[in-house]
């Protein structure tokens, strides 16, 4: 069974830094890899999806890589904002199935 | 265009009840995937429609039961409810289910 982790389980840093979130996963046979936010008592917005092909995707200030030999993947913020507080979520689909595992996320605070 | 909708979004019921949930997924997606998400055990998958056919389930017990329509809209029942089913239920949809998948704001289930 696919497990996945991520560290640290919290972090809290001050506005304007650059920061990287980690997802661990313990089988490498992915069909791919989502990264997603949760704000406190709602959904899930998701931020960045990569294939198992890929090596990474870049949308707006986030960035996330994908090294699927290792069984990791990174979430990069540049330049971060109190807005970015919030919990975030990695989740992997393996190569069969459709469910997602999901690690137990990174609960950011952004300090103004 | 519209996102994932889930009604009721509150909930409260005493042990013993049956409840039903309800998932409106993007218009155009056929995969409809419902979560239960709890402090202790993170998000856990329970089963995910595609066409109107419960194609993986996740490992609930025989309690949790969904369905879904012709129009891919999707339901969760859960029978014979126990404490320890409060929980906020999210469902995701996607286009063929391994594709991006798309949450939403979740039913939060209190029960008493």
């Amino acid at each position: 069974k696919q497990e996945v982790t991520q560290i640290p389980a919290a972090l809290s840093v001050p506005e304007g830094e650059n920061l990287v979130l980690n997802c661990s996963f313990t089988d490498s046979a992915i069909y791919n890899l989502q990264w997603f936010r949760q704000d406190p008592g709602k959904g899930l917005t998701s931020l960045l999806l990569i294939q198992s092909s890929q090596r990474e995707q870049t949308s707006g200030r986030l960035n996330a890589s994908l090294d699927k030999s290792s069984g990791r993947s990174t979430l990069y913020i540049a330049a971060s904002q109190p807005g970015d507080s919030a919990t975030y979520l990695c989740a992997v689909r393996p190569g069969t199935g459709n469910q997602f595992y999901f690690g137990t996320g990174t609960s950011l605070t952004v300090i103004p | 265009k519209a996102g994932v909708t889930q009604t009721p979004r509150y909930l409260i019921k005493t042990r013993g009840q049956q409840v039903t949930l309800s998932c409106s997924p993007i218009s155009g997606h056929r995969s409809v995937s419902w979560y239960q998400q709890t402090p202790g055990q993170g998000l856990q998958f329970l089963f995910e429609y595609f066409s109107e056919t419960q194609r993986n389930k996740g490992n609930f017990p025989g309690r949790f039961s969904g369905r879904q329509f012709s129009n891919s809209r999707s339901e969760m029942n859960v029978s014979t409810l126990e404490l320890g089913d409060s929980a906020l239920y999210l469902c995701a949809s996607s286009w063929q289910g391994e594709h991006e998948q798309y949450f939403g704001p979740g039913t939060r289930l209190t029960v008493t």
